[in-house]
């Protein structure tokens, strides 16, 4: 089964800001089966970003997916106060799914 | 407008069964696969299982196989997962969303499991 791990646990930034949040893989991963979800409080999660670099429809310009190796980063270029949330990636092989353990986005 | 809406959630003992629902509409629900996610009290979302549009391919988590059984009714744009022999462990928000190529690009709202005695 394909591990995620995802860093950092906890990232504290202003608006405004640059955000990196980080996937990696255990394994090798398509990048066609590599998705980013967006999730805030009581509700339910929102996809962003499919095929690693994909964004989904309605999704704004200042969140790119990108991929290194088995490294997958989702980048905010500027921090909106709405962007303020959890964030998962996740991946499909073998026919399974998994998601990673997700990172926060604090307002510091 | 795409909306699903799950249903069938509550409190159980462990050791007995339940039947969630998922109601489509808004898009030709016999040409998506669809799957349950589920998400524990604090924690992230965790995979249960998927079935193929046609109900042909079925997938679980190890965590629930054996256990839980995933179905659809394409006539009544509908998506089941009948859980038995629930554990405390199952407890959760169960989302249903909608399957294109290889992620989820529609989620419900969700319907709360609670096992406990």
């Amino acid at each position: 089964e394909v591990v995620l791990t995802q860093s950092p646990g906890t990232l504290s930034l202003s608006p405004g800001e640059r955000a990196t949040l980080s996937c990696r893989a255990s394994q090798s991963v398509t990048s066609g089966y590599l998705a980013w979800y967006q999730q805030k409080p009581g509700q339910a999660p929102r996809l962003l970003i499919y095929g690693a670099s994909s964004r989904a429809t309605g999704i704004p310009d200042r969140f790119t997916g990108s991929r290194s190796g088995t490294d997958f980063t989702l980048t905010i270029s500027r921090l909106e106060p709405d962007d303020f949330a959890v964030y998962y990636c996740q991946q499909y092989s073998g026919s399974r799914f998994t998601f990673g353990p997700g990172t926060r986005v604090d307002i510091k | 407008e795409v909306q699903l809406v799950e249903s069938g959630g509550g409190l159980v003992q462990p050791g007995r069964s339940l039947r969630l629902s998922c109601a489509a509409s808004g898009f030709m629900f016999d040409e998506y696969d669809m799957h349950w996610v589920r998400q524990a009290p604090g924690k992230g979302l965790e995979w249960v299982s998927s079935i193929s549009w046609s109900g042909d391919s079925i997938g679980f988590a190890d965590s629930v196989k054996g256990r839980f059984t995933i179905s659809r009714d394409n006539a009544k744009n509908s998506l089941y997962l009948q859980m038995n022999s629930l554990r405390a462990e199952d407890t959760a928000l169960y989302y249903c969303a909608k399957g294109t190529l290889n992620y989820m690009d529609v989620w419900g709202k969700g319907t709360t499991v609670t096992v406990s005695s």
